[in-house]
């Protein structure tokens, strides 16, 4: 019954690698969301999708490429892996985009290592 | 532009006694607040939410945040601290619908003390 699901929970690669992260919502929810937590715990956004289309594009480099092929479901993939590129990712949904049913639903993270 | 600030990377407690983090935001409109805890190894879990229909807000697990318009803020506290309490706590501020960024604070760590 896990609300918010992503895969993998840890993934570790080398440096040049492209992996992908899955993330599943069951909530019903039309807006999903992707951000990255680094070391000292900070978490900041990278992308939004509501219903399918991109509306927030933080400054992420263009090696980061969300896709939602549908509303429950936002993939983030990463091509030619950096060392910086380590940190935990967590996925995130909500029924609406801001507002009072805005309230942001997390996943349980994806812990990224870039050798 | 919107931002918060929590005041106090590390918070520590003994275990029974008043747990109060602060938080304060920067809004140019009517703000919605929010409290998360982060557990070790998991992922953010929310505590509670002010969306502007009482500013005493109750959450899970004894918390409560007042939302104080005059002083830009939105403290978190708990009575009496249990050792389960021990997270790291995040405050965050959203807009108005259509604004659908949420932005975190840095966290603060809070450690119970036996």
């Amino acid at each position: 019954d896990t609300a918010v699901s992503q895969t993998p929970k840890y993934l570790v690669t080398q440096m040049g690698n492209d992996k992908s992260i899955k993330c599943e919502q069951n909530l019903g929810h039309d807006t999903m969301y992707w951000y990255k937590q680094d070391s000292k715990k900070f978490l900041k956004i990278m992308f939004s999708y509501n219903n399918k289309e991109l509306i927030i594009n933080e400054t992420v480099p263009n090696r980061f490429s969300p896709k939602s092929p549908d509303k429950a479901h936002l993939n983030l993939h990463i091509n030619s892996l950096e060392l910086g590129d380590s940190a935990v990712y967590f996925c995130a949904s909500s029924l609406l985009a801001g507002g009072s049913q805005g309230t942001q639903y997390f996943g349980p993270g994806t812990r990224l290592t870039v050798l | 532009a919107q931002s918060v600030t929590q005041l106090g990377s590390h918070v520590s407690v003994s275990e029974g006694a008043l747990v109060l983090l602060r938080c304060n935001y920067s809004s140019s409109v009517p703000p919605y607040l929010f409290w998360y805890v982060q557990y070790p190894n998991q992922g953010l879990q929310l505590l509670l939410k002010y969306t502007s229909a009482a500013t005493l807000v109750k959450g899970i697990n004894g918390f409560e945040a007042e939302f104080k318009k005059s002083e830009t803020s939105f403290h978190l506290t708990k009575p009496s601290a249990h050792m389960s309490d021990a997270a790291e706590y995040f405050c965050a501020v959203g807009g108005d619908f259509g604004n659908e960024k949420l932005t975190f604070g840095t966290g603060t760590r809070l450690t119970i003390i036996p």
